[in-house]
């Protein structure tokens, strides 16, 4: 299968432990995103990598989060010091880079749902 | 008040009806507009994506962009059982901003036999 992964699927941790996601976009794509979806919400961005450089963070991205490429292929996204707050479901796509108008597509893996008790 | 504007639903239909999802926007900067589908506990999957104004037909599915009044439209026509999804508009500036999407909440649909 040649479509964004996600790992794991579903994490559960309790407030305050730090937890770890990893995501292994599409191999030809050089940029990588991390969204945030709560219940009943539509995905919210994150950050966002052109190989290994990250470009842009949200404002949602407080000190507690980090998100790494270092190679400029999968990602992690680390979150620490959990909050009940952070339980959402975490989402990685990856795409290639714009050109002119060229039409683009951001290809979503299946998210990892995060529950913080 | 939120950037990209959607009606939650739910919305129910029966099968072979014709569905149409609008959104509507605030930020006119905003160029590129795509229609995303998500099944439960999944990724979102795209469907359609217009660049500027105008209509774009795929299949079953009309996406429509009225960048005079920020307005966007999905259409979807003899809807279908397997259609029954959350369905998403989102927006994306482009320049500097480029792949930086911008969702609305989703609006619930599901399709009866």
């Amino acid at each position: 299968d040649t479509g964004v992964s996600q790992d794991p699927r579903h994490k559960i941790t309790k407030r305050g432990q730090n937890v770890t996601f990893r995501c292994d976009p599409i191999s030809e794509h050089n940029r990588l995103y991390w969204y945030r979806q709560t219940l009943g919400q539509g995905p919210e961005f994150l950050t966002y990598f052109q190989n290994e450089a990250q470009l842009e963070k949200s404002r949602l991205l407080s000190d507690r989060f980090s998100a790494e490429r270092p190679k400029g292929s999968f990602s992690t996204l680390e979150i620490q010091r959990t909050e009940q707050g952070d339980s959402a479901m975490y989402l990685c796509a990856s795409s290639l880079p714009p050109w002119g108008d060229t039409s683009y597509e951001q290809y979503f893996g299946p998210g990892t749902r995060l529950t913080v008790t | 008040q939120k950037e990209v504007e959607q009606d939650p639903g739910p919305l129910s239909v029966p099968e072979g009806a014709i569905v149409s999802l609008n959104c509507t926007y605030s930020n006119s900067a905003f160029q590129y507009f795509m229609w995303y589908r998500q099944y439960s506990r999944k990724g979102p999957e795209l469907l359609m994506y217009t660049y500027s104004s105008g209509n774009k037909e795929d299949g079953r599915f009309t996406a429509q962009v009225d960048k005079s009044s920020k307005y966007i439209s999905l259409f979807i026509r003899d809807s279908q059982p397997s259609d029954s999804a959350t369905y998403l508009c989102a927006t994306d500036a482009g320049g500097t901003s480029y792949g930086k999407l911008t969702f609305g909440q989703g609006t619930i649909l599901t399709v009866h036999p």
